[in-house]
């Protein structure tokens, strides 16, 4: 089946401007998480959506980023004022709700990335 | 989150088994090993986890020390596509934030 898709897939734009980066989820999936990947780093937890609870925004770096999921599927991340910091890979995973132990392994599934570059 | 160490790189041979090693003696009792890979230009991809039983799927198995203070991950026949960087990480339950380290890059070569 289909898996999580992102785009674009890369992004180059200049400093100060705003980005939206989207994120689809693979269809079903109650969890989404936005993650980036800098440059030789590891990976940074930003965001976290379940269902219909309030997101756990406690990866957020400043507030210039801002996430969103609209009707509990797709997500758009926004990044406002770039800066050149800023630029990494932009990850997104979904996770389906698991039954039992719920939510236990949140078996994560990524997408393919958004490479940004600020310029 | 306890920390686990990897070794920075290693190579294989394609065909062969490859042992990836971590160590993660500051584990507790309620957390997993996890191992995820990252080939180039992709997001990461779950491949396997486990408490303290070894665990196998059909991408790997992963061997868990008895005092759980290291675990293995096998890939039993390594292809030219398993390339990349794979992670160690320990986790609690509930916990949905992932957080990688430098993980091993794994090389396999024809």
């Amino acid at each position: 089946g289909a898996g999580v898709s992102q785009s674009p897939s890369n992004k180059v734009t200049e400093k100060g401007k705003d980005v939206e980066l989207r994120c689809d989820p693979i269809s079903g999936h109650t969890a989404l998480y936005w993650y980036r990947q800098s440059l030789g780093q590891g990976l940074e937890f930003l965001i976290y959506f379940q269902g219909n609870s309030a997101p756990d925004k406690s990866g957020l770096p400043s507030d210039r980023f801002s996430a969103e999921r609209t009707g509990g599927s797709v997500s758009t991340l926004t990044i406002q004022r770039t800066q050149q910091e800023d630029s990494a890979v932009y990850l997104c995973a979904s996770s389906p709700l698991l039954s039992g132990l719920a939510g236990l392994h949140y078996e994560q599934y990524f997408g393919p990335g958004t490479r940004l570059t600020v310029t | 989150d306890a920390k686990t160490t990897q070794p920075p790189s290693m190579d294989c041979a394609e065909g062969r088994a490859a042992n990836l090693p971590c160590n993660h003696s500051t584990i507790s009792g309620n957390e997993y090993v996890y191992w995820y890979r990252q080939i180039h230009s992709q997001g990461p991809q779950y491949i396997i986890h486990g408490l303290k039983n070894n665990e196998t799927n059909e991408m790997a198995s992963l061997i868990i020390t008895e005092d759980r203070k290291s675990s293995t991950l096998i890939l039993p026949h390594a292809t030219l596509r398993d390339t990349a960087v794979y992670y160690c990480i320990v986790r609690r339950p509930n916990d949905y934030k992932l957080s990688f380290g430098a993980g091993t890059t794994v090389t396999v070569r024809a």
